[in-house]
């Protein structure tokens, strides 16, 4: 079975772009989260989608956006790129919202803004 | 809110255990995992513990909670030249969807 797919893997954007990054859960699970790792730093929780529902959302401005799709992939959509917005963009999917034994993640988006 | 820390780096030498330590702020029912990242991947679930255990050992790991103390260790025996990574604990509050990563710990295996 494919494991969590984040699609691109890298990209490079310019400051005030817009960018969308993609992620595909392992089959069968319905949750997907977003996560941005900062070089040096733990990753830090953006949102959760569960049943292509906004369950959770971090501490990030409105220039973060995320839906889920009917077919539980994701999307992540960042406007007017700043510098300190390059980063690892991680996603996570579950079978449920919540699972004890945590959520497995995609190797990531890297971005980076010039 | 939660907090977690952890010490930034650790050296062991080849064959020798690794003990890579960290500590929590949540005082609810949480669940504590320790994730693995190596350099250019996203993170590997290591294992997990529930915040009314005490031990939990998987083969060459062994994670101990000190719930008093909120600090959680994870001990890799006989750590390999594979161990290298960096190390992440993370607790996510029960019925919450968030999960709270600390900073890492490099682990550093010396053959």
């Amino acid at each position: 079975d494919a494991g969590v797919t984040q699609s691109p893997t890298h990209l490079i954007k310019t400051r005030g772009q817009q960018v969308t990054l993609r992620c595909s859960p392992i089959s069968g699970h319905k949750s997907v989260s977003w996560y941005q790792q900062v070089l040096g730093q733990g990753p830090q929780f953006i949102f959760q989608y569960y049943e292509k529902e906004e369950r959770g959302r971090g501490n990030f401005p409105d220039r973060f956006s995320a839906r889920q799709f009917p077919n539980y992939s994701s999307e992540l959509n960042v406007n007017a790129l700043l510098l300190g917005d390059s980063a690892l963009y991680l996603c996570a999917s579950s079978p449920d919202r919540g699972p004890n034994y945590g959520y497995t993640f995609g190797s990531g988006t890297r971005l980076t803004v010039v | 809110g939660e907090d977690v820390e952890q010490s930034l780096f650790l050296s062991v030498r080849e064959g020798d255990s690794s003990v890579i330590n960290c500590t929590y702020t949540d005082s609810s029912s949480t669940y504590l995992y320790w994730y693995k990242q190596e350099p250019g991947a996203g993170l590997q679930l290591l294992t997990y513990i529930f915040s009314n255990m005490d031990m939990k050992q998987d083969q060459r790991l062994t994670v101990l909670l000190n719930k008093k103390d909120k600090h959680l260790s994870l001990r890799i025996a006989d750590t390999q030249t594979g161990d290298s990574a960096i190390y992440f604990c993370a607790e996510r509050p029960e019925g919450y969807q968030k999960v709270t990563f600390g900073t890492g710990t490099k682990l550093q295996v010396i053959p």
